[in-house]
């Protein structure tokens, strides 16, 4: 079975504070990708990554970034954390690039809540 | 920019009701379309796409969506549902299949089945 695997379930930090947010998958998959899911909005897109070492950015990169140092693993990183960040996070990857012409996995999520 | 939109931001039926969930986009070319499903405390899963071909696509769980490019809609259906279809749904769009095109998703659709 297919694994996208999120380290935490619920997270909660206090503002300004330097947040990590891991991510890893077993499929062997060259793509990797952090959305945001907040309720009206759906998923919107904040990086992804397409190799190791390689990101691009998404449509709400502000305030986040990303590392990529391992082919399975996929970091977002919020640099300090703001009350406007609360969300809930989600990791996907996929054997495509934007994963258009096949699906992709998605992790079960990371509440994080910034107070 | 694409965008799709879902109307229908909460739906409450009862069991044995069928459903009907719309879904529209705003590419004017080729797409490639999504179902994917979120289930309480689950991850999010490709429930049904369509790429080409037949424009009524059959998916998991008696879900089926039809294609409907004069309308710009791939709207998802089932003729009677279950009490385990409570989920929240979302529609997805590539605009640009094959090629490199991230996806967009719509901002999803509630749906609560009443025993």
């Amino acid at each position: 079975d297919v694994k996208v695997t999120q380290s935490s379930r619920y997270l909660v930090k206090r503002t300004g504070e330097k947040v990590f947010l891991e991510c890893v998958q077993d499929m062997d998959h060259e793509n990797m990708f952090w959305y945001r899911q907040d309720p009206g909005l759906g998923l919107r897109l904040i990086y992804f990554s397409y190799d190791v070492k390689m990101k691009e950015k998404g449509d709400i990169p502000e305030g986040y970034s990303v590392s990529r140092e391992k082919k399975e693993r996929f970091s977002l990183i919020l640099e300090s954390a703001s009350t406007n960040q609360t969300s809930m996070y989600l990791c996907a990857s996929s054997s495509d690039r934007a994963f258009g012409n096949t699906e992709a996995f998605f992790g079960q999520g990371t509440r994080l809540t910034v107070v | 920019a694409q965008s799709v939109s879902q109307h229908n931001h909460h739906v409450i039926l009862s069991e044995a009701a069928s459903l009907e969930l719309g879904c529209n986009y705003s590419y004017g070319g080729t797409v490639n379309l999504f179902w994917y499903v979120q289930y309480p405390g689950q991850h999010l899963q490709l429930l049904l796409k369509y790429f080409s071909g037949d424009p009524l696509v059959k998916g998991i769980k008696g879900f089926e969506a039809e294609f409907i490019k004069s309308k710009f809609s791939f709207n998802l259906r089932k003729p009677s549902v279950q009490w385990s279809d409570t989920a929240e749904y979302f529609c997805a769009v590539n605009a640009n299949p094959g090629g490199y095109q991230k996806v967009t998703f719509g901002t999803g659709t509630k749906l609560q089945v009443i025993p």
